[in-house]
């Protein structure tokens, strides 16, 4: 059972534009929120994370908007550059238990146009 | 500090076979994890490692099996393979058990045949 829904699954993107990344979760267990970019022939990477308690992160063109009680979190991606083109994963930690893994979603590949 | 490193890089066996895949975790990290991950089912858990102990275990056959030594190196193992075993088996480490950051390697690209 999918326990974290990414959308879309491709996007294309113009350079320069935003580009926007949509997860939705089910389980309030969960404490923690990655987003990873994956690259062909490289493992996926930590791009930025949040914790429920906080609505926004900004990490210079990336930024990760919450809302604990719709259960949803966005990765937007600001004057985007073709170098962003990737595999972007959410992910989501359940913090209760001993269960620390990582759950992600399915992947969104973008592609920026120049 | 380097990175999470994994060999072999590629592998190819046949139906029936056995591998082993070996994960280097970044210096200090105690805990590893894997991943299986295929165009179909995406990234999904395998089991965790933390101070030679598997913490927690994935939704899979007891066919995939690992282990942790000392210096936290960590190595899985398939037995018996299938078809559908096929996919980029990745590694991940992070300095303590359900930890908040893991730093994934690069993958080993299993193929059978």
């Amino acid at each position: 059972q999918q326990q974290v829904k990414q959308s879309p699954q491709s996007l294309i993107v113009q350079k320069g534009g935003i580009s926007i990344i949509n997860c939705a979760y089910e389980n309030t267990a969960f404490d923690y929120f990655p987003w990873y970019q994956q690259f062909p022939g490289k493992g996926p990477a930590l791009l930025i994370a949040i914790r429920p308690d906080v609505s926004e992160k900004k990490e210079g063109r990336f930024t990760i908007s919450f809302n604990k009680s719709a259960k949803q979190f966005s990765l937007h991606i600001m004057d985007s550059q073709p170098g962003d083109s990737a595999t972007y994963f959410c992910a989501a930690r359940d913090g209760g238990g001993s269960q620390g893994n990582l759950i992600f979603g399915k992947g969104t590949k973008l592609s920026v146009k120049p | 500090k380097a990175g999470v490193t994994q060999t072999p890089r590629y592998l190819i066996k046949t139906r029936g076979q056995q591998v082993t895949l070996s994960c280097s975790p970044i210096s200090g990290h105690r805990s590893v994890s894997w991943y299986q991950q295929t165009p179909g089912q995406g990234l999904q858990f395998l089991f965790e490692y933390f101070s030679e102990t598997q913490r927690n275990k994935g939704n899979f056959p007891g066919r995939f099996s690992g282990r942790q030594f000392s210096n936290s190196r960590s190595e899985m193992n398939v037995s018996t393979l299938e078809l559908g075993d096929s996919a980029l088996y990745l590694c991940a480490s992070s300095s303590t058990t359900s930890t908040d950051t893991q730093y994934f390697g690069p993958g080993t690209r299993l193929t059978v045949l």
